[in-house]
């Protein structure tokens, strides 16, 4: 069993549909990633955060210690959000554990 | 914050040739991290690189393969020596003052 789960695997959707991205962990961390890799290979830096939720433009991540589980929504999806979504999380201070990724693909 | 520049983005090699791939900061910071994310996998550590001391690999890296360079608190360098076509993969550089907090853009190597 993976250390970092994410789900779905793959999403599809609609543009303008609200999206959900989950990740699940089962060690004890001191933060979490959300990184954005686009097609070409290409990693963004959405959100690191340790508790409570952040909020970037249409992306909103939250994050429950106690239940080990983070969520990545997208409001108002665009095709341009099409991208592989990676859940990290940090442990030990400096270990950082990657989820396989959620393929997300917006159809105009 | 920082800013991270990665170089190159994306290369293509011949086998047996070696790469290097750069990784500067706009700030110093304590930590640098190097990545390796194979198709189709998620990404692994591949070693830790601090200013001052050896690069420290994590199981079925080794120095040879991936000669790592940290000059000074900007700075660091992944070399990938000898390469064969199982090297192509998307190298990423992580950077943080006690732990990975800022991400490089990527280098997606094919090896030909």
């Amino acid at each position: 069993k993976n250390e970092v789960e994410q789900s779905p695997q793959n999403l599809t959707a609609q543009e303008g549909e609200f999206i959900t991205i989950n990740c699940s962990y089962s060690v004890g961390i001191s933060a979490l990633h959300w990184l954005q890799q686009h097609p070409g290979g290409g990693i963004v830096s959405l959100f690191m955060l340790s508790s409570g939720k952040k909020k970037h433009g249409r992306l909103i991540a939250t994050i429950n210690i106690q239940e080990k589980h983070s969520s990545l929504h997208i409001t108002a999806s665009h095709p341009r959000d099409s991208a592989v979504y990676i859940c990290a999380v940090i442990y030990n201070t400096d270990k950082l554990i990657f989820g396989t990724g959620t393929r997300l693909q917006v159809f105009p | 914050s920082a800013v991270i520049s990665q170089k190159p983005s994306r290369d293509i090699c011949q086998r047996g040739t070696s790469l290097t791939i750069q990784c500067q900061v706009d700030s110093q910071v304590t930590m640098m991290f190097w990545y390796r994310q194979q198709p189709g996998q998620s990404l692994t550590l591949i070693a830790t690189a601090n200013q001052g001391s050896e690069a420290t690999y994590e199981s079925g890296f080794v120095i040879d393969k991936f000669p790592i360079s940290r000059p000074n608190l900007t700075f660091s360098t992944l070399t990938v020596s000898n390469m064969s076509p199982e090297d192509s993969s998307i190298y990423l550089c992580s950077v943080g003052q006690q732990g990975p907090a800022f991400f490089g853009q990527g280098t997606r190597l094919t090896v030909v």
